[in-house]
Parts: C-alpha cells; structure tokens; sequence
C-alpha cells in the first residue's frame, strides 16, 4: 500500500510535455522531506532520475525536470522521446512509515 | 566505479527464511556520507522499502515488516545482508539493494528474483 499517489499511466506524442504528479500529505512531502524521482524499464533496476525535488544526476537529460509544491511534487518530461517510454516512481520520506515510494506511473509514447 | 550486486537463493520455502546478500564492488562500503538499503518489487507493482543498515551497524525497518526483518552489514567483505524470516507467497518479488545519498537511493544492484512456493 502505496503513501504517495501518481496516475497509473500518462502519454503524449514526441515532442510533447508530459507531467507526472505525485500526491502526498502532511506526514511525508509535506513535512517537508524531499521528493526523489526514478525511471525504471523493464525487466531492470530503477535509475535515479531527480533528487532532491529539482536536482538531476549528470547524464539525465534536461528536458527531465521535477518541482515540489506542499503535499505534492511533479515530474515533467519536457520534448518527450521514445527512449522515455517507461515507468517512473517517486519517493519521498515518511515521519510514520519511513522511506515511502508512489504507485508508478507507465509513460507511453504515441 | 561502485557496483552493488544481489546474491542468494532464487526460491525458498514458505516459513523459511529468506537470506540475501549485497556485494559492493569499486569501493570502500565505509563511508560517512553513504548508507545502505533493501527494496523489493512483487511482479507488476509498485517498490516497498524494507529496511536500512548504516555502515556503523544501526538499522532502521518499514515499521510493516519490522517483526520479520533483520538488516546487518560486515565491512570487512564490503557486504550488507538482508533476512526475512517467516516467508509466505506475498514476500515473492524482485528484491533490490541500494545505496542511499541524502535520503535519495543513487546507485542501485541489478536486483535478485526470489520465489516463495513449496
């Protein structure tokens, strides 16, 4: 049972923006703990996409952006390309449950 | 550069207990900034996090798996380990080890199927 919520799926043609949201409450996101973004293709491990809500690891690609805003955080894909056709998971802390992770969002490109 | 990789039995009986193994390779497991964790993913869902080891041996559990979980680490083999007792079906999954970086798990292993049936 998942503490953070994102949409089960989202899709959008190349070129395209995307946004992910993932919803969280007073105990986690907005308590004030990071937001942490993953992108994950099957059959493989998730690779750590955005940190520290708006921070990317050298190598990800630019037109990935994330942003956080009280209960909630946002991943966007800005320009979307075939090769982000994947799963993305984000992730916070919990003052209840510890490291939380959300349900997971399928991108599909058209 | 710093590798993590899973190891351990790919199927353990109901009631047994699962014992995995996390090798890091390329570096030191010391570290002040750096510690360690375990993540599983059951077939088609979601990432649960089950528990964290710092290098100095604390631990920390997700508070709903606590009871079975032990997480321990021997940085002499630049290992940390993963045991969960009492398994039944639901504890099938893919189980990850991660590195964690101001709370954000920056490296991950490649991941280890294990299967609990009879």
């Amino acid at each position: 049972q998942s503490v953070l919520t994102q949409p089960p799926s989202v899709s959008g043609a190349p070129g395209q923006r995307v946004t992910i949201s993932c919803i969280g409450s007073s105990s986690n996101i907005g308590a004030g703990y990071d937001v942490h973004w993953y992108q994950q293709f099957p059959g493989t491990a998730p690779k750590l996409l955005i940190y520290g809500n708006t921070n990317r690891p050298s190598g990800v690609p630019d037109r990935f952006s994330g942003s956080k805003s009280a209960t909630s955080a946002s991943l966007v894909i800005s320009g979307l390309q075939p090769e982000d056709e994947a799963d993305y998971h984000c992730h916070s802390y919990d003052t209840l449950s510890g490291y939380v992770f959300g349900t997971g969002t399928m991108v599909s490109v058209l | 550069q710093v590798q993590l990789q899973e190891s351990g039995p790919g199927l353990v009986k109901p009631s047994q207990t699962l014992s995995l193994t996390c090798t890091v390779s390329g570096g030191s497991i010391v570290s002040s900034s750096y510690f360690y964790t375990w993540v599983r993913q059951p077939a088609g869902k979601g990432l649960e996090w089950i528990g964290r080891v710092y290098t100095s041996g604390s631990t920390d559990y997700n508070p709903s798996l606590k009871s079975r979980v032990t997480i321990s680490v021997d940085t002499s083999k630049n290992q940390f380990f993963l045991r969960l007792s009492s398994v039944t079906a639901v504890d099938t999954a893919v189980y990850y080890c991660a590195r964690v970086l101001h709370r954000a798990f920056d490296l991950w292993g490649q991941g280890t199927v294990v299967t609990v049936s009879s």
